[in-house]
């Protein structure tokens, strides 16, 4: 059972198309994180939230919304879709409870494919 | 701004052999250390990181690594590697500033593991 959700899996889109990208999670943690992952490029922050009125520019925010309709729920909106947004993506949660830089625990992933 | 490189993008060793993937962080104070290994088709898994004290640090799955300030490294080490091990390494340097937080990670090292 996983304690971070990411819907959907995989997707496949086309370029223009709004899509929404769902992060949800059971771990109680109050901070939320939106990382895209290229091959050879490692995984880069899109934005980050401290807590649900809390929310951050990462460094490759360009493109992207987000919004934290709970503290348990993030999501990374892509308004209108481009090529080169194709990526897989990854949200994290961590708890500020045990410290500034406690350890993230990361979703599976969702491979988005804008065509 | 933080960075982190991780100088070998693919190593190959032979299931028994001994491990060491290199790290090298850039920043201006303590750092704050990670290693996560990425499982084909999975998320994220932390192995391993360093706050302060000892600089030798002891993680899952026989990993550990090395803090050395004055090479400014993290090198991870395992003494026998198993055909399990192969996946993907990310080093990971966490800084902050005016009250932010954010993960910087490196591009990765992918491990392959010969029978």
């Amino acid at each position: 059972d996983a304690d971070v959700t990411q819907t959907p899996r995989n997707r496949i889109t086309k370029t223009g198309k709004r899509i929404m990208l769902e992060c949800s999670q059971t771990k109680g943690h109050d901070r939320m994180y939106w990382y895209r992952q290229d091959p050879g490029l490692g995984l880069r922050l899109i934005y980050y939230s401290f807590d649900v009125k809390d929310i951050n520019k990462g460094e490759i925010s360009d493109g992207y919304s987000v919004s934290r309709q709970a503290q348990a729920k993030f999501s990374l909106s892509l308004e209108s879709a481009i090529p080169n947004q194709t990526a897989l993506y990854f949200c994290a949660t961590s708890d500020s409870r045990g410290g500034l830089y406690n350890e993230q625990f990361f979703g599976p992933g969702t491979r988005l494919t804008v065509l | 701004a933080q960075s982190v490189t991780q100088p070998d993008i693919h190593i190959t060793v032979s299931e028994g052999a001994s491990l060491e993937l290199r790290c090298n962080y850039s920043y201006g104070a303590t750092p704050y250390l990670f290693w996560y290994v990425q499982s084909p088709g999975q998320g994220l898994q932390l192995l391993l990181k360093y706050f302060s004290g000892d600089t030798l640090v002891q993680g899952i799955k026989g990993f550990e690594a090395e803090f050395k300030r004055s090479q400014s490294s993290f090198n991870l080490r395992k003494p026998s590697v198993h055909w399990s091990d192969a996946a993907e390494y990310f080093c990971a340097v966490g800084a902050s500033g005016a009250g932010s937080y954010q993960l910087t990670f490196g591009k990765g090292t992918k491990l392959s593991v010969i029978p």
